[in-house]
């Protein structure tokens, strides 16, 4: 049963503690990326990696962290570092296809990250 | 700043209409655009990628694309109660492996 799997669905965090989100794929995909989703916005990418043991910081890095030591796995850690890190987290993942721009995201369910 | 705008909504529309989504962007270099339905608390699911200017289908579903406009909209044919949803228009600005996604426009189809 191919998919992406995000663990866990739900996680409280309380403030100046690192978290980390878990994010699986068995697709083999080469490129993994990460969002965050706030109410009544779009998704905004927060790192994005193409290859293994490479990453690139997206639009809103700061705060969080990454790494990709296997090709199936893109772990996100939010830092006490981020100010608000409330929000739904996604992470989705794409074949870079040789020609990219026809090359597609596919989300995996979501993390929701509440700060007490 | 690339951007994507859409109407946020809510498009009401009854059952069996033709529900009608907008989205304009900015990046004239633009080569690919996606159209994702997001159910409430879930991740987003693809419904539709187009590529080159003119209309695409499948199914219920057509997705138009004007490139010369920075237009891209989603027709969704015989609307059912279960096609109430956000709709998430997303484009691929050119010389970049990234998505850049509109806040979305919430469609509600009653019966």
């Amino acid at each position: 049963d191919g998919g992406i799997t995000q663990s866990p669905k739900y996680l409280f965090r309380k403030e100046g503690q690192n978290v980390t989100l878990s994010c699986e794929q068995n697709l083999n995909h080469d490129a993994m990326y990460w969002y965050r989703q706030d109410p009544g916005q779009g998704l905004r990418l927060i790192y994005y990696s193409q290859i293994v043991n490479d990453f690139q910081k997206g639009d809103i890095a700061e705060g969080y962290s990454v790494s990709r030591e296997k090709k199936e796995s893109f772990p996100l850690t939010v830092t006490s570092a981020q100010k608000n890190p409330t929000a739904f987290y996604l992470c989705a993942s794409s074949t870079q296809l040789r020609d990219r721009d026809t090359d597609t995201q596919y989300f995996g369910p979501g993390t929701r990250l509440t700060v007490l | 700043q690339k951007e994507v705008e859409q109407n946020s909504g809510p498009l009401s529309v009854p059952e069996g209409a033709i529900a009608s989504l907008n989205c304009t962007y900015s990046d004239r270099g633009s080569q690919s655009f996606f159209w994702y339905r997001q159910y409430s608390g879930k991740s987003p699911e693809l419904i539709m990628s187009i590529y080159s200017n003119g209309d695409k289908e499948d199914g219920r579903f057509t997705a138009q694309l004007n490139k010369a406009s920075q237009y891209v909209s989603l027709l969704i044919r015989d609307s059912q109660p279960s096609d109430s949803a956000t709709y998430l228009c997303a484009f691929r600005p050119g010389g970049y492996n990234k998505l850049i996604f509109g806040a979305g426009t919430r469609l509600a189809v009653h019966p």
